[in-house]
């Protein structure tokens, strides 16, 4: 079974700052990585996927993360971030040999973005 | 892009009576679907899955005679929650995808809020 966990439940950070949401995974074999964003009472927005390549992954709205194996991590970053950036992010994995699996989510993470 | 309708957004309905929620593909065809349960502030948990023309399996502890799910077309799932208490509200999210768009092609649909009264 694969497991997800975003370390950090909320992250406030101001206006024009960066930010990196952390996320790690646990899993018996190799897994797809994704990132989406929720906004209140929204469904879930692709931010970016990793499916094999290239380590690092650019996505929509200026975010990027980086697959490390090693240390099984899929961290979400922003050089820059807006107050419009304000909303649930969650980190998922779906196993590799068989992609049509289900997503398996992490807990979430709240980034609040102060001007 | 992809794009998936669900419906209704909100819906209130009173303790006891059954509530339908629909999500259509609009423009791909929906070999799995996926529906999720989520609580306030809370991540989201697969409730089942669905393959077209087939019966939906289950996760653990999600009782299959209160939430029934039909995906007779490659377009159309329904999740009908039956007998509804105020213990069933939540935000419900369908998630479809289409096998020939290879690995990774979720797309989700917007949200339903339930309220059970």
């Amino acid at each position: 079974a694969q497991s997800v966990t975003q370390l950090d439940s909320q992250v406030p950070v101001f206006e024009e700052a960066p930010v990196e949401l952390r996320c790690n995974y646990s899993s018996s074999v190799s897994v797809y990585l994704f990132w989406y964003v929720q906004y209140p009472n929204q469904g879930l927005q692709l931010l970016l996927k990793y499916l094999s390549g290239s380590t690092l992954v650019k996505g929509i709205n200026g975010f990027e993360a980086e697959f490390n194996k090693s240390q099984t991590s899929f961290h979400l970053r922003k050089p820059s971030v807006h107050i419009s950036d304000t909303a649930e992010y969650f980190c998922a994995v779906t196993r590799l040999d068989n992609a049509g699996n289900m997503l398996t989510f992490g807990g979430g993470t709240r980034l609040m973005v102060k001007p | 892009g992809a794009v998936v309708s669900q419906h209704p957004s909100r819906v209130i309905c009173k303790s006891g009576t059954s509530v339908k929620i629909e999500c259509r593909s609009l423009d791909f065809q929906a070999t799995t679907m996926f529906w999720y349960r989520q609580f306030p502030k809370q991540s989201l948990m697969l409730m089942a899955t669905s393959n077209e023309g087939s019966k939906a399996t289950y996760e653990q502890g999600v009782e299959k005679d209160k939430f029934l799910i039909n995906h007779a077309s490659l377009t159309l799932s329904t999740l009908t929650v039956t007998s509804a208490h105020p213990e069933d509200s939540s935000f419900y999210i369908c998630s479809a995808r289409d096998s020939s768009r290879g690995p990774g092609g979720y797309t989700f649909g917007s949200g339903t809020r339930l309220t059970v009264v």
